[in-house]
């Protein structure tokens, strides 16, 4: 049981190319969510899926786009990398978004040069 | 819009003490409170999560409550150790906005043999 996956661990990315960073949970949750996380900033939402086939914007939705592919996997992408876009990225999934507790994978750290 | 702030912001004990970290959030109005324990360059690990309903919440030398009238809630650590050095963030899930959590910016812990 492996709980939430995402791949990759670290990336390093030049000013306008493209990335997907991939998730992935083994909990039949129906909710994912991508946050980022900055010094001095803390946590913030980018997108949640609330349930399959559904997506919607968090906090800091600019610069990115996300795909629930499938009940397990939800992806986030980065179509022209800026550096402002350097951190790392946690995602997480919980039974239903609200009242459950929610699961963190181990992260992805990108730098934007 | 929900804020979340923690206090204090960094702590430095010997090894053997209690501690408490702190925690308060502005709106009332919340499904639940999830502490967090986050090592340096890892992801977030799920301490103790209080409902609305409840008023505490422990886990071995952890115990957690919750204030919801007056927004606090507080993590003990009893008998602290050396392996409980890490950053304690605090979450609060909330309905309106986007039913998720917001996280407070940590309180990094130091426990010195």
């Amino acid at each position: 049981n492996a709980g939430v996956t995402q791949t990759p661990k670290f990336q390093v990315l030049k000013t306008g190319q493209s990335m997907t960073l991939q998730c992935a949970q083994d909990m039949n949750h129906n909710s994912m969510y991508w946050y980022r996380q900055d010094p001095g900033m803390g946590l913030r939402l980018i997108y949640y899926s609330a349930s399959e086939g559904t997506t919607d914007k968090g906090e800091v939705p600019n610069g990115y786009n996300v795909s629930r592919l499938n009940k397990r996997e939800f992806s986030l992408r980065l179509e022209s990398a800026a550096p402002s876009q350097t951190s790392v990225y946690f995602c997480a999934s919980s039974r239903e978004r609200g009242t459950y507790e929610q699961y963190f994978g181990p992260g992805t750290r990108l730098t934007v040069t | 819009k929900q804020e979340v702030t923690q206090i204090p912001a960094a702590l430095s004990v010997p090894e053997g003490e209690n501690l408490v970290l702190n925690c308060s959030f502005t709106d009332s109005a919340i499904y639940n409170l999830q502490w967090f324990r986050q090592d340096p360059g890892k992801g977030l690990t799920s301490l103790l999560l209080i409902q609305s309903s409840q008023r505490e919440q422990t886990s071995g030398r952890l115990n957690a409550s919750l204030d919801k009238s007056s927004g606090r809630s507080t993590l003990y650590i009893a008998a602290s150790q050396p392996g409980d050095s890490a950053t304690y963030l605090c979450a609060v899930s909330s309905p309106g906005g986007y039913s998720t959590l917001t996280f407070g910016k940590g309180t990094m812990l130091l426990v010195s043999p």
